[in-house]
């Protein structure tokens, strides 16, 4: 069955950089594109970007370019999001969530997701 | 790229019908057939109910109901359960390989 299996929460100083991972099974990791989406406490949902993942090639969402780096590892069919230079105001909990097959849709698919906090 | 418009609240009572409306551009929703709709519960991951305006995945119940006309996309609940209270976002295709959340709409269950 499809999984997405994502790390563990983390609890960052300001400034620091953090890497949260999502590990899929299940399915032919290349043919969908995963696509990662933050929830800041008692926010709603934001898009953050997506990364191909049979090419590689990363799109990011205004707001979230220059900190935020998608990558990926086929060989472990895992795909990481990494923040860094951290701020208090990248609290949130981080999903990743899956493509669907044939559309520009998301979201059959999502990782259990992440609480990164960013406090001293 | 802004926020898809939801109203922050809806209500209804068990048994009723409600619609939550998703308003954006000729850019997103109005450009593109590719409108999703998810419920997510406290502390829980989002559950996808719609996607490509109307289409449901095969395990959501068919009392969730997608449609569009213009710039504004809508989810239709009937019947409506207890365990229905959720908050539900919709999103859109916006060119480009993005996508934008509308801001979410918290329903209620009278």
């Amino acid at each position: 069955q499809v999984q997405l299996v994502q790390s563990g929460s983390a609890l960052k100083d300001p400034g620091a950089s953090v890497t949260v991972s999502c590990k899929t099974s299940g399915y032919t990791f290349t043919k969908y594109p995963i696509n990662w989406v933050r929830q800041a406490p008692g926010q709603g949902l934001e898009w953050m970007g997506n990364i191909n993942t049979n090419t590689g090639n990363p799109t990011y969402a205004q707001g979230f370019t220059g900190r935020f780096v998608f990558s990926l590892d086929t060989s472990v069919r895992t795909t990481y999001l990494q923040i860094t230079s951290l701020k208090a105001e990248d609290t949130a909990v981080y999903y990743c969530a899956r493509a669907v097959a044939g559309t520009r849709g998301f979201g059959d698919f999502w990782g259990q997701g992440t609480l990164v906090t960013v406090s001293s | 790229q802004s926020a898809l418009t939801q109203p922050a609240s809806v209500s209804g009572s068990p048994g009723q019908s409600i619609a939550i409306s998703c308003t954006g551009t000729s850019s997103d929703v109005g450009g593109y057939n590719y409108v999703s709709w998810f419920q997510q519960h406290p502390g829980k991951a989002p559950k996808l109910l719609i996607f490509n305006v109307n289409n449901r995945p095969s395990e959501v119940s068919n009392r969730f109901s997608g449609s569009k006309s213009g710039n504004t996309a809508s989810l239709t609940i009937s019947g409506l359960q207890a365990e229905d209270e959720a908050d539900y976002y919709c999103t859109s295709y916006t060119g480009g390989e993005t996508m934008v959340f509308g801001g979410g709409t918290k329903l209620t269950v009278l």
